[in-house]
């Protein structure tokens, strides 16, 4: 099994619409991410959460909104989808200490329509 | 700010080509630099590091050497197979920048038998 694992892997939604992406580890680390990746520009980050209890920014958190229900599960939600938010979405983990190395999740392909 | 610069891509070798994948960034103080390689429809995975100037990361003959006077950090092996095919990025962490990565835009590979 995956240690990050996304779900959905794929979603096309409509302008609008409310959706969630959920990222579940089950590598005991503390530290959580989002990205999305677009074609050209890499990947930015959206928000990240140190702990349970912090959450913050990232460089495009406009539009979006997280949620840290426990330490292994870190949800991203689009309040209401617009299509230049369609993307390939990357959840990410890392551990305190270990020198910033991040480990990802397989992605979820959104498409807003 | 911080940020990363690759070269465009794709980059098309035959196999057994050598290759090189330019890196630079431009950074306060010293961040540590990476490679991230990811593989058709996965995630990010690490391929190497480095934490301080003029060291070497090394992984899978793939190498990269941080060279901090002319703030670059380029890929290379001397070697390509069919199976390198993935897209690269460059990234670093800011000094102090408590986990979060600035990544570049990638670099596409694509090797021929």
């Amino acid at each position: 099994d995956a240690d990050v694992t996304q779900t959905p892997r794929n979603r096309i939604t409509k302008t609008g619409k409310r959706i969630m992406l959920e990222c579940s580890q089950t590598k005991g680390h503390d530290r959580m991410y989002w990205y999305r990746q677009d074609p050209g520009l890499g990947l930015r980050l959206i928000y990240y959460s140190f702990d349970v209890k912090d959450i913050n920014k990232g460089e495009i958190s406009d539009g979006y909104s997280v949620s840290r229900q426990a330490q292994a599960k870190f949800s991203l939600s689009l309040e209401s989808a617009i299509p230049n938010q369609t993307a390939l979405y990357f959840c990410a983990t890392s551990e305190t200490g270990t020198g910033d190395i991040q480990y990802f999740g397989a992605g979820t392909r959104l498409s807003v329509l | 700010g911080d940020s990363v610069t690759q070269m465009e891509g794709p980059v098309t070798l035959s196999e057994e080509a050598f290759l090189t994948i330019n890196c630079t960034y431009t950074a306060t103080g010293y961040p540590s630099l990476f490679w991230y390689v990811q593989y058709p429809g996965e995630g990010l995975q690490l391929l190497l590091k480095a934490t301080k100037a003029d060291d070497k990361g090394s992984n899978k003959g793939f190498e990269a050497t941080y060279r901090k006077e002319t703030t670059s950090f380029h890929l290379e092996k001397g070697s390509v197979q069919v199976s390198d095919s993935a897209v690269y990025f460059c990234a670093l962490s800011p000094n102090g920048g408590y986990n979060k990565l600035i990544f570049g835009a990638g670099t596409r590979l694509a090797v021929h038998p």
